[in-house]
């Protein structure tokens, strides 16, 4: 299968405090997004890093991708409540245009 | 911004029944998307489309699946004969295409068959 895997499934925190998030893979990338999902919302696309980079930043997002690792991390910095949510990584392919998901982290920030 | 959207939010239908379900990408993309997402699971794909044509569909897009874009903006999914595992969240995605990857998806059609 080429479908991501995250890790932790679920991730507790307090208001503050960083989370960091791992998603591994199987076979080879071309990219890797990810993106946050609100309980029953839709998917909302957070960042890309292609297969040649190796970190990207957007705000308090940092992503990292160590394709000889296949393995990719989220950091999320200062976390907030409102970063509660079920953050996906998603795998896309030289083969193909799909996108492959991950089973999620489940992320809590307590206030 | 632009963005995908999706109608309806909701669905209810009996087993059996057919149903569409609506989206309309954002306007200078290129490639569409189908995925679902039963309650709890991961999302997975069903099918892409690309230059008027169905380019990947996965497993479980079987024959009482089908998917069109009947005009300039609308893409749409049809289920023929509903099952009850059908019921799920139907997202449509749409990316631009090239150099671009980015795929940005609708908010969801919650798809409930009875």
């Amino acid at each position: 299968s080429q479908q991501g895997e995250e890790d932790p499934q679920a991730l507790s925190i307090q208001e503050g405090e960083n989370a960091t998030m791992n998603c591994s893979y199987k076979t080879s990338i071309n990219n890797l997004q990810w993106y946050r999902q609100n309980s029953g919302r839709g998917l909302v696309h957070l960042i890309l890093i292609r297969s040649n980079e190796r970190e990207k930043h957007s705000g308090r997002l940092r992503v990292t991708l160590d394709t000889s690792k296949k393995s990719s991390s989220l950091l999320i910095t200062a976390s907030r409540a409102a970063d509660t949510a079920s953050y996906f990584c998603a795998t896309g392919h030289n083969t193909g245009n799909q996108f492959y998901f991950g089973t999620g982290t489940s992320l809590t920030v307590i206030p | 911004e632009p963005e995908v959207t999706q109608t309806p939010s909701h669905q209810v239908t009996q087993m059996g029944q057919e149903v569409i379900l609506r989206c309309v990408p954002i306007s200078n993309h290129l490639y569409f998307y189908w995925y679902r997402q039963i309650l709890g699971q991961k999302v997975e794909f069903l099918v892409s489309f690309y230059n008027n044509e169905i380019s990947e569909k996965s497993e479980i897009f079987d024959d009482q699946f089908s998917v069109e874009r009947p005009d300039g903006s609308n893409f749409t999914l049809k289920i023929r004969s509903t099952k009850l595992e059908d019921s799920a969240m139907y997202f449509c995605a749409s990316k631009r295409g090239g150099a671009y990857n980015e795929q940005f998806f609708g908010p969801g059609t919650r798809l409930t068959v009875l």
